[in-house]
């Protein structure tokens, strides 16, 4: 299958800071990319969907200025948490499509787990 | 909205029984289904997936079942073994939406 990377693996940061969060799509084009937020034993909860070139979409409830994407080329989106609170702190996953399965299949990142002290 | 339902929410069998696991989806207009497994702090991986003209599909131990007019799907997993023990997600794919829907998890122990 495909290869997502996410990188970091896992951040340790201090309230009120920002932390950039990398996903690239290794060995395929991702139009398309998709941030998750995982709480512990909970589900995937889909942040937001960027396609390449395009302002993100955000799904309700998630604050497009506290959580900034880009995805300014084919292989690679960023999450930005700004001003990273504890109750942010989560497991993040991205995921891609693009030209490599149909286009529903979503590879997915290995994630980032964010501890906000 | 549209929204998945999972149950059950824990599962435990002995290993060697068989398992299965249930998701209802509200949006007709869902047509792809794929299963995650996920263990702990990693990623989910896919493991089975049907598309919304098929019925069945099976692979090896794993097999999903569709039902369209009940809007339900099912993960059937045989002869389980304890590296089955993870937690499953379903999902919907809602094509006028171009996102997938997750249902809430069913958290596998397969007991040695």
């Amino acid at each position: 299958g495909a290869v997502v990377s996410q990188h970091p693996s896992r951040v340790i940061c201090k309230s009120g800071t920002s932390v950039k969060i990398e996903c690239r799509s290794l060995d395929f084009q991702a139009t398309t990319m998709f941030w998750y937020r995982q709480f512990p034993k909970q589900s995937l909860m889909l942040m937001a969907t960027s396609n390449e070139g395009s302002k993100a979409t955000y799904e309700q409830g998630v604050e497009k200025d506290k959580f900034l994407i880009n995805h300014a080329s084919l292989t690679l989106s960023t999450l930005t948490v700004t001003s990273a609170h504890p109750e942010d702190s989560s497991f993040y996953i991205c995921s891609a499509s693009g030209n490599r399965g149909s286009r529903e299949t979503q590879y997915f990142g290995p994630g980032t787990r964010l501890l906000v002290l | 909205g549209e929204n998945v339902e999972q149950h059950p929410s824990t599962l435990s069998v002995q290993e060697g029984d068989s398992a299965v696991i249930k998701c209802t989806y509200s949006d007709s207009a869902s047509n792809y289904f794929p299963w995650y497994k996920q263990e702990l702090g990693k990623r989910p991986q896919l493991i089975i997936d049907i598309r919304s003209n098929v019925g069945e599909k099976k692979d090896q131990r794993i097999a999903v079942t569709l039902n369209k007019t009940a809007k339900h799907f099912s993960l059937h997993i045989t002869e389980t073994q304890p590296e089955d023990s993870a937690v499953y997600f379903c999902a919907g794919w809602v094509g006028g939406t171009y996102k997938y829907i997750f249902g809430t998890g069913t958290r596998l122990k397969v007991l040695a």
